[in-house]
């Protein structure tokens, strides 16, 4: 069965550095997700994306944050500059028709802020 | 604003317990799923469920999208259970929105 997979698995960088997370959807997806957990709370929504631009984004999403589809099969998250509270799961997803079919989730990036 | 609650938050059982696990939300769906997060945090795709009744060895869910909530339903518990249990719910954007979950333990 096809899947979503996710690089790093986890990422340890320190305050202020620049990190980007990288994905690759099921290739016939055309809707891209990022989504963030902090240890211990629930799932919370960043961004959504198809036809190559953000569709929506939450107010998490904020100008420190940028997505990227650099070639035809990957979706990057890049954090321009990380601070603590970024520390989190950070987990791709994909769907072939958006909100009116099932998301994929990818095994997530922890990504921890030192 | 929109709304999904899941209850219980916290669920003990023991090992072959069967056990009902509730997803409230406050608007019309087009789309719902629930998830079983893992130990080791991976979100497993368990049902995509907008409506109706399905099954999956000894898991279920139903969906009464009119009355607004969503059941899923574990029999004959395992410790391989144990974990987070999520709904996701898609209203009108493409924007999931997740519960706040049940924490599942099992024990032998």
């Amino acid at each position: 069965e096809p899947e979503v997979t996710q690089t790093p698995s986890h990422q340890v960088t320190q305050m202020g550095q620049e990190v980007i997370l990288r994905c690759v959807p099921i290739s016939n997806h055309l809707y891209f997700y990022w989504y963030r957990q902090i240890l211990g709370q629930k799932v919370e929504f960043l961004v959504s994306f198809y036809n190559n631009e953000i569709s929506e984004k939450s107010e998490i999403f904020d100008d420190q944050f940028s997505v990227e589809r650099p070639d035809g099969s990957n979706f990057t998250l890049k954090i321009r500059s990380t601070k603590l509270e970024d520390s989190a799961m950070y987990f791709c997803a994909s769907s072939d028709r958006g909100r009116i079919s099932p998301l994929h989730f990818g095994n997530g990036t922890r990504l921890t802020v030192t | 604003g929109i709304q999904v609650e899941q209850s219980p938050p916290d669920l003990i059982l023991q090992e072959g317990a069967n056990s009902t696990l509730r997803c409230n939300f406050s608007d019309s769906v087009n789309n719902l799923q629930w998830f079983h997060q893992n130990p080791w945090g991976q979100l497993i795709n368990l049902f995509y469920i907008p409506s109706g009744t399905k099954q999956n060895g000894r898991l279920s869910a139903t969906t009464v999208a009119t009355e607004r909530y969503s059941l899923l339903y574990i029999s004959s518990s395992q410790t391989t259970d144990s974990g987070v249990y999520f709904c996701a719910i898609a209203f009108t954007g493409n924007q999931f929105y997740f519960g706040t979950g049940t924490s599942l333990t099992v024990i032998p």
